[in-house]
């Protein structure tokens, strides 16, 4: 059974650095990308970037490059998305998902129950 | 301002159908294959329609999803009480670089 679980919710405050996981099992994790993105509360859903494990491979949405970095350590299976200085604004649910890429079929098919940043102003 | 254009809000007594449109260009939907996805209240999104019209293992086949041009649809009948969500459309944006979505469509079943 595939599954990505991600992990937990974290509250920080402004300017603090922060580093939020997801880790992947039941699939070969070097063999897929995996995709992060984010839901303001009350909002709909945004793509920030996605990596491929498998050799580190990494593309960011125009929206989110700059601001965020994404990595992942093939030898736990595990991805992850950090911030160097948080804002108030990166306050929202942040959810990984296992990104299917293939000839314009491009979907995410398996989604991390997502990890709530809170950063209070 | 989404890519995608959806309606925000949709409804439907039990046991009809309801349709979900999702409106882009030639850059993302016109090219590009569309995925839909349901977002139940308090729970991450779930892939419901991949392809513009395959249904993944599990999903019933009340569940529909069609594309034409630059325009798709996701359509749902027998509609279940079970089935208020939000849903969204996505895909992949060649001018953008981008994958992009809807700005997603709350669905209530009356």
């Amino acid at each position: 059974e595939v599954q990505l679980v991600q992990s937990g919710a974290e509250v920080k405050k402004p300017g603090e650095s922060l580093k939020i996981s997801c880790k992947g099992s039941g699939y070969t994790f070097t063999g897929y990308w995996i995709g992060w993105v984010r839901q303001l509360p009350g909002k709909g859903l945004e793509w920030m970037g996605f990596i491929f494990p498998g050799d580190s491979d990494t593309r960011y949405s125009p929206s989110f490059g700059g601001h965020v970095t994404i990595s992942a350590d093939k030898s736990i299976n595990t991805a992850f998305l950090q911030w160097s200085s948080l804002k108030a604004s990166d306050t929202a649910i942040y959810y990984c998902a296992r990104f299917q890429s293939a000839a314009a079929k491009d979907y995410f098919d398996y989604w991390g129950q997502g990890t709530l940043v809170t950063v209070p102003s | 301002q989404s890519v995608l254009t959806q309606p925000p809000s949709v409804s439907a007594a039990p046991g009809q159908k309801v349709t979900i449109s999702c409106s882009g260009s030639s850059s993302n939907i016109g090219n590009n294959y569309l995925s839909w996805y349901q977002q139940l209240p308090g729970t991450a999104p779930k892939l419901l329609i991949y392809e513009n019209n395959k249904r993944p293992s599990g999903i019933p086949d009340r569940f529909s999803g069609s594309k034409s041009g630059t325009s798709a649809t996701l359509g749902i009948t027998g509609l279940q009480t079970g089935d208020q969500a939000d849903y969204y459309c996505g895909t992949w944006d060649s001018t953008l670089s981008a994958l992009v979505f809807g700005g997603g469509t709350k669905l209530t079943v009356l």
